[in-house]
C-alpha cells in the first residue's frame, strides 16, 4: 500500500528566504507525482506534475524534483512571499489504477512579512 | 487550463436530510472523475472513482449506499449524502483527470445540525 508522508508539518519563515517542501512514498512504482497548493477552506490548485520519467519541473519560482529510487520529491520555492502562506500537498499517482492519487498530510507554510 | 466547478460551496442541512453535490469539467470531457473527503488539517482520502455510465468504484470503508455516485454525463458527476448525520459533516471535492494532470473543485463544506 502506497503510503506518501510529508515533512514538515508546518514551516514559518521570514519573507524572501528560499525554502524546501518533502514528500516521500514507500512505493517507487509510480505513474506520476503532483503538488498542490490548498489556501484555507478551499480547493486545491496545480502547481508542477511530474511525470515518472521526469527528474524535475518548474514554473517561476517554484522547482520540484523527484527521485523515483529513493522515494522522494521536494518542492523548492524560490524568494518567498506572502502570498506563498498556504498549505501544499504532494499527491502520487499510482500505476495500477493510475488515475488514483495518494495524498500526503501536507505542509502548512507561513511566509512572515 | 482545465477547469472543475462545483457546487454549492458551502451547505447546512438538518439530520436525515440528504444533500447532492455537483461537479462540472466546463471546457473539457471527464470519462473519471474523483471524490474526496478532508477533515480539518487533514489530508484527503479518496471516497470514490466515478464513471460516466458505470456504477462508481467506493473505496474500501465508504458506505456506497450513503454516498450516492451518479456520473451521467461526460461533464457532470454528482455526490449525494443520504441521510445526513453531523459526522458526515467535512468539505467534500471532485476532481477530474485532464491532460494536465488532475484538475480540482472548490469543495463544498457540509454540515449537518
Amino acid at each position: 500500500k502506497q503510503e506518501v508522508t510529508q515533512i514538515p508539518a508546518a514551516l514559518s519563515v521570514p519573507e524572501g528566504e528560499n525554502l524546501v517542501l518533502n514528500c516521500s512514498f514507500t512505493d517507487s512504482a509510480i505513474y506520476n507525482l503532483q503538488w498542490f497548493r490548498q489556501d484555507p477552506g478551499k480547493g486545491l490548485t496545480s502547481l508542477l506534475l511530474i511525470q515518472s520519467s521526469q527528474r524535475e519541473q518548474t514554473s517561476g519560482r517554484l522547482n520540484a524534483s523527484l527521485d523515483k529510487s529513493s522515494g522522494r520529491s521536494t518542492l523548492y520555492i524560490a524568494a518567498s512571499q506572502p502570498g506563498d502562506s498556504a498549505t501544499y500537498l504532494c499527491a502520487v499517482g499510482r500505476v495500477q489504477g493510475a488515475q488514483k492519487l495518494v495524498f500526503g498530510q501536507g505542509t502548512r507554510l507561513t511566509i512572515n512579512p | 487550463g482545465a477547469v472543475v466547478s462545483q457546487h454549492p460551496s458551502r451547505v447546512i442541512c438538518k439530520s436525515g436530510t440528504s444533500v447532492k453535490i455537483e461537479c462540472r469539467s466546463l471546457d473539457f470531457q471527464a470519462t473519471t472523475m474523483f471524490w474526496y473527503r478532508q477533515f480539518p488539517k487533514q489530508s484527503l482520502m479518496l471516497m470514490a472513482t466515478s464513471n460516466e455510465g458505470s456504477k462508481a468504484t467506493y473505496e474500501q470503508g465508504v458506505e456506497k449506499d450513503k454516498f450516492l455516485i451518479n456520473h451521467a454525463s461526460l461533464t457532470l458527476s454528482t455526490l449525494t449524502v443520504t441521510s445526513a448525520h453531523p459526522e458526515d459533516s467535512s468539505f467534500y471535492i471532485c476532481s477530474a483527470r485532464d491532460v494536465y494532470g488532475y484538475t480540482f473543485g472548490s469543495g463544498t463544506r457540509l454540515t449537518v445540525v
